[in-house]
């Protein structure tokens, strides 16, 4: 089975733009999850989905906003982008029925 | 609230000596699921194990074993003879219900040749 998939890997933004990450789970995986690493505030957590509906935010600004498709393949935006949100974007998704979590390779994103 | 500490920032070894990663965690939820991932310099974070709240039982798998002690609230993580393969960043994470995971700030691990 492949793995959960990523795109683009890097990325560099200039402030003020916006941006689209995308994520593709594990096949027969419906739940997706998002989460931020940056070296100052390690890994946390932005949102999950489930079956296109988003079932968890964390502590992000409105900046950051996600979606889900029929085909469970997710997206997440951030608009106006800030210096800040440089950081490694990962990608999670879930099997039914179990809680473990298999990540993705993660998009890098530099804002200049 | 939740949260996991991993209070050792970066280990050290020489390849072939055991490694042990500690892991204290805290909730108030009775049922509540522990894991380890392992992030290499690619960047990917790689499932390790899982354990949930209701099975102590220590497990080995290879050269990795994990001892979960509820009455601590610690689940650390032993490598045996350790190898430079396995140089990585080892994070620790917590999950109660719907909760996101809870992750700790990470081990750097450096196997030495």
């Amino acid at each position: 089975k492949a793995g959960v998939t990523q795109t683009p890997r890097y990325l560099i933004k200039t402030r003020g733009q916006q941006v689209t990450l995308s994520c593709s789970p594990i096949s027969g995986h419906r739940s997706v999850s998002w989460y931020q690493q940056t070296p100052g505030q390690g890994l946390q957590f932005l949102f999950e989905y489930f079956s296109e509906t988003q079932r968890n935010k964390g502590n992000f600004p409105g900046r950051f906003s996600g979606r889900q498709f029929s085909n469970s393949r997710s997206e997440m935006n951030v608009s106006t982008l800030e210096l800040g949100d440089s950081a490694l974007y990962l990608c999670a998704s879930s099997p039914p029925a179990t809680d473990t979590q298999y990540f993705g390779p993660g998009t890098r994103l530099t804002v200049l | 609230a939740q949260k996991v500490t991993q209070a050792q920032t970066e280990i050290s070894v020489v390849e072939k000596e055991d490694v042990t990663l500690d892991c204290v965690y805290e909730t108030r939820d009775t049922t509540y699921y522990l894991f380890w991932y392992k992030q290499p310099p690619s960047g990917e974070l790689v499932f390790l194990i899982r354990r949930n709240s209701f099975d102590e039982q220590n497990e080995i798998s290879g050269r990795y074993s994990w001892n979960f002690q509820k009455s601590t609230s610690s689940f650390n993580f032993t490598i045996t003879a350790s190898q430079v393969v396995d140089s990585a960043v080892y994070f620790c994470a917590l999950r109660t219900g719907r909760r996101a995971l809870t992750f700790g700030s990470g081990t750097r691990l450096q196997v030495q040749p």
